[in-house]
């Protein structure tokens, strides 16, 4: 079964510009949340779509924004870029076992923003 | 709000030596706790996971047990290997969310010497 796949893998874009993260998670979960790591505040939560609806937000600006289509694939935007927003975007979905969510990470998108 | 706490690295031991990676939590309730290995270049792996007190998770070697009265979830290894040097993150899926929002601890890296 193939894993979680994310593109592109390396992203290089100017402050101010926007940009939009892709995410195809394993054949079957559907759901998918997105992650945010950078060297000085660690793996962060942004946020979680079930079912093409937004479950779970974390702590982030307006600016990041999300979606899921109708076959579980997600998406993630980026608008007006800041320097800080440079990071290894993860994605990762989830399938429920019976007590707890497993989820199931991808390679991630390394953003880097001049 | 939950919160992992985990030991800073970088840890450096030489092949075959004992590891321990210290983890502990604050959470509302039981949550499911993990332990995620991140090697270079890659994303998260889920390495093992406990989802009740007493609870051990084992994998590859790796074992770390489930301490409610502690709060704690300490990652142990008997003889380290090269191949083992990664990053290590702890991290909780709390009740208080949908079940799908992990909380990360800040990852410790394990650099193995031959």
């Amino acid at each position: 079964k193939a894993g979680v796949t994310q593109t592109p893998r390396y992203l290089i874009k100017t402050r101010g510009q926007q940009v939009t993260l892709s995410c195809s998670p394993i054949s079957g979960h559907r759901s998918v949340s997105w992650y945010q790591q950078t060297p000085g505040q660690g793996l962060q939560f942004l946020f979680e779509y079930f079912s093409e609806t937004q479950r779970n937000k974390g702590n982030f600006p307006g600016r990041f924004s999300g979606r899921q289509f109708s076959n579980s694939r997600s998406e993630m935007n980026v608008s007006t870029l800041e320097l800080g927003d440079s990071a290894l975007y993860l994605c990762a979905s989830s399938l429920k076992t019976d007590s707890f969510y497993e989820q199931y990470f991808g390679p991630g998108t390394r953003l880097t923003v001049t | 709000g939950d919160s992992v706490t985990q030991m800073e690295g970088p840890v450096t031991l030489s092949e075959e030596a004992f590891l321990t990676i210290n983890c502990t939590y604050t959470a509302t309730g039981y949550p499911s706790l993990f332990w995620y290995v991140q090697y270079p270049g890659e994303g998260l792996q889920l390495l093992l996971k406990a989802t009740k007190a007493d609870d051990k998770g084992s994998n590859k070697g790796f074992e770390a047990t489930y301490r409610k009265e502690t709060t704690s979830f300490h990652l142990e290894k008997g003889s380290v290997q090269v191949s083992d040097s990664a990053v290590y993150f702890c991290a909780l899926s709390g009740l208080n969310n949908a079940g799908n929002m992990l909380t990360f601890g800040g990852g410790t890296r394990l650099m193995v010497k031959p």
